[in-house]
Order: C-alpha cells, then structure tokens, then sequence
C-alpha cells in the first residue's frame, strides 16, 4: 500500500525551509528517502529505520515516528541544487512502496 | 560506492519486437534487484523482484510473460520486454540491494519508446 506524501508540491526561494510528510496506514519498519531530478533515476538521500535516530545528509534532515507512522523530511536553508522530485518508499518484505512524491522548486 | 548502472539508456523500437535492458550492481553484490516502470509525472511503481539463482517474483498485474526477468548472477539482472507495443513506452528503472545493507540504489533508468 502506497504511502501518502504532503504537500504535493512546495515553491521556495533560496535559503528559505520546507518540510515534507510521508505517512503510512501500516506499521512501518524503514523508511527511505529519494530526490529525483526530471529525466533522471531517484537519487538515494537516507533510510531511517525503527528504532534508529534522525539522519542528515547535508542540510536535509528526516525523522521518524514509528507509533504515528509516519516520517518527515526537512530541507534547510534550502539551495538551488534542492529542487526536484522528493518520494518516500515504505518497505515491506525488502520491497518499497513509493509515494506519489512532492515537487520541489527552489528560486533564486 | 553504491553504483547501478543500467543498459541501454534508451531505446526505440518497432512494435511487435523485443528489447532487452540490463542492471548491474558495479561494486556490490545483489542478492535482489528490483524492476520499475514509471509513466510521467507519476510515481514508480514497482513490476517485479528478482532473486539470484531463483524466479522473478511480479506485482499483481504484471504480466510474467510478456516482461521476463532473469538474475543470473549477484551483480546482474535483465529484463526482457517481449512483442512490445506503444503502450509499453515508459521510463524503466532498476535498483539494487546490497546484501549487507538495508538502502537500495537506482539505476540511472531506460527510456522506452514503441513506434
């Protein structure tokens, strides 16, 4: 079952934050983390786990609520380079299941 | 490290013929690798899983016969679109798991077009 991203889309100009939420009808074991750049394949960003801390990869940041289900990643001080696609993927028996994803577009 | 790639990056091809498209896990082992078709502006969603030494396991609604997975070994997988058609016209991704790990990495996707 897919997981449900917000917002669908997100406009934002340089330097400013935004977060992105990923939520689960089912008890969630991992979550991971993509961006993928129009006409490209998904980049991976960072997997959090049950039970593991938040990760960071440069200034995006994500956190996981395993009694909520759900995860949030967050872009900080956000650079042009940040825009693109964002899906979370849910596993379930070592296969993910994306969400519809949430655009990103950074202006300078 | 983490690398996929993936062969060809595109292709275009007459309806009626097959195509073959390959993954390879560059610098880690892959017990399993997975296939993804994704349409525009949509989502990936996920055809198959394919197991080293065993049968592609298919989502419901993927036809096995028409797309044929074979993992010969822990660093590849192909997947064969047979008698393709326009409607199988789509952006095709595969990802890998390392065996010793939970992240699964991507390929960088094959653009399909049936004519």
């Amino acid at each position: 079952q897919q997981p449900v991203q917000s917002p669908q889309a997100v406009i934002l100009r340089e330097g400013e934050d935004a977060v992105i939420n990923c939520s689960s009808s089912k008890a969630l074991y991992s979550v991971h983390w993509y961006r993928q750049k129009h006409g490209e394949a998904p980049v991976f960003l960072m997997i959090l786990l049950k039970g593991g801390e938040q990760k960071g990869h440069e200034k995006i940041s994500a956190s996981f609520n395993e009694k909520k289900q759900q995860s949030s990643l967050y872009l900080t001080a956000s650079q042009l380079s940040y825009s693109g696609t964002y899906f979370c993927g849910t596993e379930d028996d070592y296969k993910l299941s994306f969400g519809a994803g949430t655009t990103v577009t950074v202006r300078a | 490290g983490a690398v996929v790639s993936q062969h060809p990056s595109w292709v275009i091809c007459k309806s009626g013929t097959s195509v073959k498209i390959e993954c390879r896990s560059l610098d880690f082992q892959a017990t399993t690798m997975f296939w993804y078709r994704q349409f525009p502006k949509q989502s990936l969603m996920l055809m198959a899983t394919s197991n080293e030494g065993s049968k592609a396991t298919y989502e419901q609604g993927v036809e096995k016969d028409k797309f044929l997975i074979n993992h010969a070994s822990l660093t590849l997988s192909t997947l064969t679109v047979t008698s393709a058609h326009p409607e199988d016209s789509s952006f095709y991704i595969c990802s890998a798991r390392d065996s010793n790990a939970y992240e699964q990495y991507f390929g960088p996707g094959t653009r399909l077009t049936v004519t």
